[in-house]
């Protein structure tokens, strides 16, 4: 199994333009998550999915949308980056609502000019 | 609210030399509790959680933690540190009801002397 796949690795940007960070699993997870991590401040939930067609805000969600179509695949769209989202992205999934092991993508390192 | 205070920005330990990471919690009702840790340009790998029961567990790595209901914490310690342990260190609280949001706490980083 790959386990969770978030491309790309490292983006550039410049101010207000858009883009998609993707993140696949192949592990049948129902649960699928969008953190970013920044220095000093740990993990901060973005927007969470427990299911094909359901999604919910966490911590910071502003300025990104989100949507789940399928099982496997969870995309994060910035439709106007901003300098305050220059960040690491993490993509994380786990198997079951009660079970709260997440297991984690690589990350995507944004940086917004 | 959930919350998890790490209190060590950054520690460093000798090779060989024991090691505690604290974490602290604030959860009103019965948590969920994980380490995970950071290599330089990795993604998260979790090394032990608590669920329930026995209030010491083990992990990976040779790593092993204590819940204590008592103090809210749920310290992390390696009786011998390795190089390869080098790494930051983030603790995090989930909830055991129906919530779905896993709450980190800021890390710790840990550099190992020779």
């Amino acid at each position: 199994n790959a386990g969770v796949t978030q491309t790309p690795k490292f983006q550039v940007l410049k101010t207000g333009q858009s883009m998609t960070l993707q993140c696949a699993q192949d592990m049948n997870h129902e649960y699928m998550s969008w953190y970013r991590q920044d220095p000093g401040m740990g993990l901060r939930l973005i927007h969470y999915s427990v299911g094909a067609g359901i999604t919910d805000q966490g911590e910071v969600p502003n300025g990104y949308n989100v949507s789940r179509s399928t099982t496997e695949d969870f995309p994060l769209r910035l439709l106007s980056a901003a300098p305050s989202q220059t960040s690491v992205y993490f993509c994380a999934s786990r198997r079951e609502l009660g079970a709260n092991v997440l297991t984690f993508g690589a990350g995507s390192r944004l940086t917004v000019l | 609210a959930q919350s998890v205070t790490q209190p060590d920005i950054h520690i460093t330990v000798s090779e060989g030399a024991s090691l505690e990471l604290r974490c602290n919690y604030s959860y009103g009702a019965t948590p969920y509790l994980f380490w995970y840790v950071q290599s330089p340009g990795q993604g998260l790998q979790l090394l032990l959680k608590y669920f329930s029961g026995d209030t010491l567990v083990q992990g990976i790595k040779g790593f092993e933690a204590e819940f204590k209901r008592s103090q809210s914490s749920f310290n992390l310690r390696k009786p011998s540190v390795h190089w390869s342990d080098a790494a930051e260190y983030f603790c995090a609280v989930g909830a055991s009801g129906a919530t779905n949001k896993l709450i980190f706490g800021t890390g710790t980083l840990l550099a190992v002397q020779p």
